[in-house]
């Protein structure tokens, strides 16, 4: 079982507001991990949107706006990137990241399809 | 302006060596992790190696532990990956990135490509 698991992919309307999900697996506690998530559009490097491990420990990406915003599911065991306002520019590939097991793990991506 | 400039990819054989550098200039170098992150064509990210910032701790991830080596040259804000035995499943793009003061890869250079084929 992958340590992070994502969607591979998520459709959401222009406005609207949409959910992504990192789900750490079972023995990795979502409660003690930081949350990274990153953003990658086609034929560009990743770029940093924010990291959260509770509402006051988190950081924002620079020139990330604030309609991107994490949180975390306990019953889930899984870390959310809400994307409020969705503009066409966020179709992208968006990855989580955490730190396990002296090593940087990334979750597979989802591709979000703004349509 | 902030940036990282990687470079040394090419075509290598099975079992060859290549060495990458990744180049930054407008941070502040000496202070913070740098990382190695690839990605295989079509495919999600993966994190390779990273060393802090005096280069005193290294960390490799299991897909590559004992074949590559990461260092760093602080008078010359330069970040290094030796490469070798190369696998055909090494073939990526490779990304050198900045752990900065956010606690976060938060700046990213825009690759060097590796392909390995005989």
């Amino acid at each position: 079982q992958a340590v992070l698991t994502q969607p591979s992919s998520l459709s959401a309307s222009p406005g609207a507001s949409t959910s992504l999900t990192c789900t750490l697996r079972s023995g990795i506690s979502v409660a003690t991990s930081r949350i990274y998530w990153y953003r990658q559009r086609p034929g560009s490097p990743p770029q940093f949107l924010l990291r959260y491990q509770s509402d006051s420990d988190k950081q924002q990406g620079s020139g990330v706006p604030s309609r991107f915003s994490g949180s975390k599911d306990a019953s889930a065991n899984a870390g959310i990137l809400l994307i409020s306002g969705l503009h066409s520019e966020d179709e992208a590939d968006y990855y989580c990241m955490i730190w396990h097991s002296s090593a940087w793990v990334f979750g597979g991506g989802t591709k979000l399809t703004v349509l | 302006e902030v940036q990282l400039v990687e470079s040394g990819g090419g075509l290598v054989q099975p079992g060859g060596s290549l060495r990458l550098s990744c180049v930054a200039s407008g941070l502040t170098f000496t202070n913070y992790a740098m990382n190695w992150v690839r990605q295989a064509p079509g495919a999600g990210l993966e994190w390779v190696s990273g060393i802090s910032g005096t280069g005193g701790t290294t960390w490799f991830a299991d897909s590559v532990k004992g074949r590559f080596t990461i260092s760093r040259d602080n008078s010359k804000n330069t970040l290094y990956l030796q490469m070798d035995s190369l696998r055909a499943a090494d073939t990526a793009l490779y990304f050198c990135a900045y752990y900065g003061g956010v606690d976060a890869f938060d700046i990213w250079g825009q690759g060097t490509m590796v392909s390995v084929s005989s």
